[in-house]
C-alpha cells in the first residue's frame, strides 16, 4: 500500500497548460481504470475533478482532463486559471481492494 | 442537496479511542459505499477503510487493521469508525465520504480533527 508518486510541486502562467502525472504499478494505477483525481484548496475539504481516468463530474471545468498510459495516470489542466492554484492528488483502486492516494502536488500559477 | 457532517473529533492520550460519526443526508444512504480519509497536519490525504452498502464487506489500510473498526446504521444514515489504540501518528483531520460505483469518492465532509497527545 505505498503511495502513488506525485511531483511535490508544478507552476504555470495563466492561459497556460500544466500537466501532473501520478506514478502507480500493475497493481494499481496500470490495473485498473480506477483512477481519480481530486482538487483541495488551504482548509477546505477535497473536490472530485476526474473519475475512472477521464471522466470529469458534472460542474467541473472542461479545462481538466485525465489520461492514463501504463502505470502512470496524468492530469491536465488548460488555461490555468488563479483559482486552480491548489493541492492536487491523485487516488487508485489497488489489488487489494483498498485505495491509495498519491502525495498529493502543489500546484502555483505565477 | 447531499451533505456529510462529521462529529466526535477531539484530543485524545496516546493509547486511548475516540469514535467518530458521520450524518449523511440528501441522498439514499443505504445504497453507497462510504470511505474514511484522513489529512495529517500539512500532509497528504490518507485512504483509511470503507463498507460496503449493507456493512457486509469491510477494507482497511494496514496501519489501522487491528485498531479501527468502520461500521453503518442505514436507519440512521450514519456512519462511524471505532479508533482504538491511538497514536500520534493517527493526529489528523478525518473525513468521510460518498463512494460511486466507479470507485471514487464524490462527495465529502468538512472534516474533524483528531488529536493524540499526552
Amino acid at each position: 500500500q505505498s503511495a502513488l508518486t506525485q511531483p511535490a510541486s508544478v507552476s504555470g502562467s495563466p492561459g497556460q497548460s500544466i500537466t501532473i502525472s501520478c506514478t502507480g504499478t500493475s497493481s494499481d494505477v496500470g490495473g485498473y481504470n480506477y483512477v481519480s483525481w481530486y482538487q483541495q484548496h488551504p482548509g477546505k475539504a477535497p473536490k472530485l475533478m476526474i473519475y475512472a481516468v477521464s471522466n470529469r463530474p458534472s460542474g467541473v471545468s472542461n479545462r481538466f482532463s485525465g489520461s492514463k498510459s501504463g502505470n502512470t495516470a496524468s492530469l491536465t489542466i488548460s488555461g490555468l486559471q488563479a483559482e486552480d492554484e491548489a493541492d492536487y492528488y491523485c487516488s487508485s483502486f489497488t489489488s487489494t481492494s483498498t485505495r491509495v492516494f498519491g502525495g498529493g502536488t502543489k500546484l502555483t500559477v505565477l | 442537496e447531499v451533505q456529510l457532517v462529521e462529529s466526535g473529533g477531539g484530543l485524545v492520550q496516546p493509547g486511548g479511542s475516540l469514535r467518530l460519526s458521520c450524518a449523511a443526508s440528501g441522498f439514499t444512504f443505504s445504497s453507497n459505499w462510504m470511505t474514511w480519509v484522513r489529512q495529517a497536519p500539512g500532509k497528504g490525504l490518507e485512504w483509511v477503510a470503507n463498507i460496503k452498502e449493507d456493512g457486509s464487506q469491510k477494507y482497511y489500510v494496514d496501519s489501522v487493521k487491528g485498531r479501527f473498526t468502520i461500521s453503518r446504521d442505514n436507519a440512521k444514515n450514519s456512519l462511524y469508525l471505532q479508533m482504538n489504540s491511538l497514536r500520534a501518528e493517527d493526529t489528523a483531520v478525518y473525513y468521510c465520504a460518498r463512494d460511486r460505483p466507479g470507485l471514487y469518492s464524490d462527495y465529502w465532509g468538512q472534516g474533524t480533527l483528531v488529536t493524540v497527545s499526552s
